[in-house]
């Protein structure tokens, strides 16, 4: 299987601020890889597919980037609500790998 | 409103069995590749399985193949997950997901406990 390191696993940070997280594959997988936000309690919402492809209902200060083993997920301009843990997923080829999650907090 | 909703999660005893179950509202399954993903109490996403459209092809995560089972009845639009010889360590919310990871289950939980 395809491995996946995904940092940092929190993040600090003040509305208004640019955060970015990243993952890194273990192989080229291309552009296949996805980002989700996760709510406490909720099921996670795909935010980007395809590695930058934006999905319906996102609000544009999400964006995603990069190809082949490093990725990027970057939000512009923090609000509160994007306050949440984000995972992002290599799908690729089964077996499909999630990262180990980054919390970000106030 | 369109939704995936998950069943049959209940608290079992160590060496269990059960079947959960994934039915659409309002929307229909055939048609699509299905998944299932789970997560422990206060821990992340796993991916469990994937199956085809028409049944014909399964994929398993390495941490679940032999025990686990995930299958399909078109006629009646449901994805199942057979999940055997449960352990507390299989204690989770199980999600099923399309194929496209865009829709979301709200989730069933399995609780493995003596």
């Amino acid at each position: 299987a395809i491995q996946v390191t995904q940092s940092p696993s929190s993040l600090s940070a003040s509305i208004g601020d640019r955060v970015a997280i990243t993952c890194r594959a273990s192989r080229n997988i291309g552009t296949d890889l996805a980002w989700f936000q996760q709510k406490s309690g909720k099921a996670p919402e795909l935010l980007i597919s395809a590695s930058s492809r934006l999905q319906s209902g996102v609000p544009s200060r999400f964006s995603g980037s990069g190809s082949g083993t490093q990725f990027t997920l970057t939000i512009d301009s923090l609000q509160p609500e994007d306050y949440a843990t984000y995972y992002c997923l290599l799908n690729y080829i089964e077996p499909f790998t999630f990262g180990q999650g980054t919390r970000l907090e106030i | 409103q369109v939704q995936l909703v998950e069943s049959g999660g209940q608290v079992v005893q160590p060496g269990r069995s059960l079947r959960l179950s994934c039915a659409g509202s309002g929307m229909i399954l055939r048609g699509l590749h299905m998944n299932w993903v789970r997560q422990a109490p206060g821990k992340g996403l796993e991916w469990l399985a994937l199956i085809s459209f028409d049944g014909d092809i399964q994929h398993y995560a390495d941490s679940v193949t032999g025990r686990f089972t995930i299958s399909r009845d078109n006629s009646k639009d449901t994805v199942y997950l057979q999940v055997n010889s449960l352990t507390t360590e299989d204690t989770a919310t199980y999600y099923c997901t399309t194929s496209t990871f865009d829709k979301w289950g709200r989730g069933t939980l399995v609780i493995v406990s003596s």
